[in-house]
């Protein structure tokens, strides 16, 4: 069946540097996007979301960016801090249709900061 | 205030139990949802539902079954339960909107023995 997936399971960085998670679908008929956050012992959070009419979207030092041609999604983490360290999800819900659809996550890429 | 909760948060049972995780949403949300997350951290709907339709994934078990008592809950059964049953599930609320953010809650581990 289609999925949504990422490319790497574990993502370490300095802190202060920029990260990018990546994440690919398979989906063509995708229309939005989402990127969640889950830290340890809690529920996914939220982040930045992006609809398929869009290139790029920015929020407060996360960018996204939706490649449509190669089915691609990437999460842009400016000025990375300890704060960051979690596991990322891109999700995509599925094409307009039906408001109670649940989402479908990729694997998860776990952001690792380090000092 | 918590937006969305459940409980119990951990639960430890026997193979063969029934158990019930409850789940409450103070947004004013119309439509809830339970995932079930398994041991390499991925996520998977089991049920969407709104005070009109409930939307099954058809790979769910009928052992498990959402009930709504109002709008504002969405609780998880589960009957017989199986080994394979372990894992952490999460429930999650929106506005019926298919753009609208899902807020999850905080997520309750079910371990079964």
């Amino acid at each position: 069946g289609e999925s949504v997936g990422l490319h790497l399971p574990t993502l370490s960085v300095q802190e202060g540097d920029n990260s990018i998670i990546n994440c690919a679908y398979s989906n063509s008929a995708s229309d939005y996007f989402i990127w969640y956050k889950q830290e340890s012992g809690k529920g996914p959070q939220f982040i930045i979301d992006i609809r398929s009419n869009m290139d790029k979207r920015q929020g407060q030092r996360v960018t996204v960016l939706l490649n449509k041609t190669v089915k691609h999604l990437s999460l842009q983490i400016a000025a990375t801090q300890p704060g960051d360290s979690a596991v990322y999800f891109c999700a995509e819900t599925p094409s307009p249709g039906g408001g109670a659809d649940g989402l479908t996550f990729g694997k998860g890429t776990h952001l690792i900061i380090q000092p | 205030d918590t937006a969305v909760s459940q409980t119990p948060k951990y639960l430890v049972t026997q193979m063969g139990n029934d158990k019930s995780i409850k789940c409450e949403q103070n947004l004013g949300h119309d439509t809830m949802y339970w995932y079930k997350q398994d041991s390499k951290k991925f996520l998977k709907i089991m049920f969407s539902y709104n005070n009109k339709e409930l939307i099954i994934n058809e790979t769910v078990p009928n052992r498990f079954s959402p009930k709504s008592p109002d709008k504002a809950h969405l609780n998880l059964h589960i009957n017989s339960l199986e080994l394979g049953d372990s894992a952490v599930y999460f429930c999650a609320s929106s506005s019926s909107g298919y753009t609208d953010t899902q807020y999850f809650g905080p997520g309750t581990r079910l371990t079964v023995l």
